[in-house]
């Protein structure tokens, strides 16, 4: 059984670094082919992709956002850290991580942690 | 990279069929077979009901289906149940992933 769970702060104040981490199990991020994205999801609003780190350490961002993200891995601890820096209100917004299945060369999130509101207020 | 076009809403009774469109370029969704869609209850996480265009993850009901025509993606939800009720999201990975803004599916 494959799971996920965020954690992090439930809130930062305006231009404070967020890091988020995604803790799970079931899975290896050493197994060729997989991969852990994050996406946010504002309060009421759509999904936003953030950023995905594949098994072989490729690392991808969303363009809009790229100069302030940084993914990384832990393999070790069945971990992926997320960074995200100089927060502002309009960064509130529920994180999730989803883990994509080696089975195919694109990205989905075949698994979903259960995600965790951040709050920017100062 | 622009997020993808979706309908906002979408609606049909029990039973009824009901199609959600999904529109990008062919820099996303027209140039790769990498569309996803995923279902969002009230509160709840995404969960993924169609992958690479047209398959069906384990334990999705093949009610729901998808397909694609040049740059737009298509979500058909067949014998609409109440529980269908749900936002609906398409994404594309064309290298980066981007997500539609949603479409709400309500169930008259």
């Amino acid at each position: 059984q494959i799971t996920l769970k965020e954690s992090g702060p439930t809130l930062v104040k305006p231009t404070q670094t967020l890091t988020l981490t995604c803790t799970f199990s079931g899975f290896s991020l050493s197994t060729s082919g997989v991969g852990v994205g994050w996406i946010r999801q504002p309060p009421g609003k759509a999904l936003e992709w953030l950023a995905l780190i594949y098994w072989n350490d490729d690392k991808r961002y969303s363009p809009s956002l790229k100069s302030r993200l940084t993914i990384t891995k832990d393999t070790s601890k069945n971990q992926v850290v997320l960074t995200m820096t100089n927060m502002d209100p309009v960064d509130t917004a529920t994180y999730y991580c989803a883990h994509s299945p080696p089975y195919s060369s694109g990205w989905f999130g075949l698994n979903w942690g259960q995600g965790t509101l951040v709050t920017v207020s100062s | 990279q622009s997020a993808l076009t979706q309908p906002p809403s979408a609606s049909g009774s029990p039973g009824q069929s009901v199609t959600i469109s999904c529109t990008g370029t062919s820099s996303d969704v027209g140039g790769y077979n990498y569309v996803s869609w995923y279902q969002q209850h009230p509160g709840k996480a995404p969960k993924l009901m169609i992958y690479e265009v047209s398959k069906r993850p384990s334990g999705v009901p093949d009610r729901f289906s998808g397909s694609k025509s040049g740059n737009t993606a298509s979500l058909t939800v067949s014998g609409l149940q109440a529980e269908d009720e749900a936002d609906y999201y398409c994404s594309s990975y064309a290298g980066n992933v981007v997500f539609g803004g949603g479409t709400k599916l309500t169930v008259l």
